[in-house]
C-alpha cells in the first residue's frame, strides 16, 4: 500500500520567507507525485506534479518541487512566498493502482 | 465550463438519518472519488469508482454507501451507521490510466445535530 507523510502540518512565514515544505511517501513502485493547493474559500486544484525525466519540476506561481528517488522524497519549494500564498498545500502519491492517496496537509500562514 | 459540481454546499442532517451527497462531472472523466477532509488528517479515500456500474471501497468505507450508474454521477450516501459523520467531503475526478491528475469540486460541508 502507499502513503504519504508530510512533516509540517503548520508554518507560518513572513512575506518574502522562503519556503520548503517536505513530503515523503511509500510505496515499492514507480510512482506519480503531486502537490495540490487549496485556497481558503476555493476547491483543491493541482499546483504541479510528477511523472518522470527532470526530477526538478516547476508549477504554478512560482512552485516548485524536487523528486529524490533514493530519499523517497517530493518537497514542495518557493524561493519568496506572498501573502496570496496562505493555504493549505497537499502531496499525494499515486502508485500502481492510480487512485490518488494524500498526505495530512500543511496549513501555511504567510504575514504580509 | 467544464469541472466537477457538489451540492449542497452546506448540509445538516439530524443523528440517524441517511443523506446523499450529489458529484456532478462533465469533465467525461471515467474515474470519480469520494475523499473526506478532517482537520489535521488530509484527505482520506471512502469510495472510488474507475468504470461505470463498478466501484471499490477506500480506507474508510464503513458507514457509506455509493453508486456509478452513470459516468457523470457518483453519489455518495452517509448512512446512520457512519459514526462521526461531520466533515467536510470532497468529491474528485480523473481520466482513467497513469499520469492523471484529479479535479476537485467545491465539498460539501455536512453537519449532523
Amino acid at each position: 500500500a502507499q502513503s504519504v507523510s508530510q512533516h509540517n502540518h503548520h508554518v507560518i512565514l513572513s512575506e518574502a520567507a522562503s519556503l520548503e515544505l517536505g513530503c515523503n511517501y511509500s510505496y515499492g513502485g514507480t510512482v506519480n507525485l503531486f502537490w495540490y493547493v487549496q485556497y481558503p474559500g476555493q476547491h483543491l486544484q493541482l499546483l504541479l506534479k510528477y511523472f518522470s525525466g527532470d526530477p526538478l519540476v516547476k508549477g504554478i506561481k512560482g512552485f516548485e518541487a524536487e523528486f529524490i528517488k533514493s530519499k523517497f522524497s517530493f518537497n514542495l519549494r518557493k524561493p519568496s512566498v506572498q501573502w496570496s500564498d496562505t493555504a493549505e498545500y497537499f502531496c499525494a502519491v499515486q502508485g500502481g493502482s492510480y487512485i490518488p492517496t494524500f498526505g495530512r496537509g500543511t496549513s501555511l500562514i504567510v504575514h504580509p | 465550463d467544464g469541472g466537477i459540481t457538489q451540492s449542497p454546499k452546506y448540509l445538516f442532517r439530524k443523528e440517524g438519518q441517511n443523506v446523499t451527497l450529489s458529484c456532478e462531472q462533465n469533465l467525461n472523466h471515467d474515474a470519480m472519488y469520494w475523499y473526506r477532509q478532517d482537520p489535521g488528517q488530509g484527505l482520506r479515500l471512502i469510495y472510488y469508482s474507475q468504470i461505470v456500474n463498478d466501484f471499490q471501497k477506500g480506507d474508510i468505507a464503513e458507514g457509506y454507501s455509493v453508486s456509478r450508474e452513470k459516468k457523470e454521477s457518483f453519489p455518495l450516501t452517509v448512512t446512520s451507521a457512519q459514526k462521526n459523520p461531520t466533515a467536510f467531503y470532497l468529491c474528485a475526478s480523473s481520466s482513467s490510466g497513469n499520469h492523471a491528475e484529479a479535479f476537485f469540486g467545491q465539498g460539501t460541508r455536512l453537519t449532523v445535530v
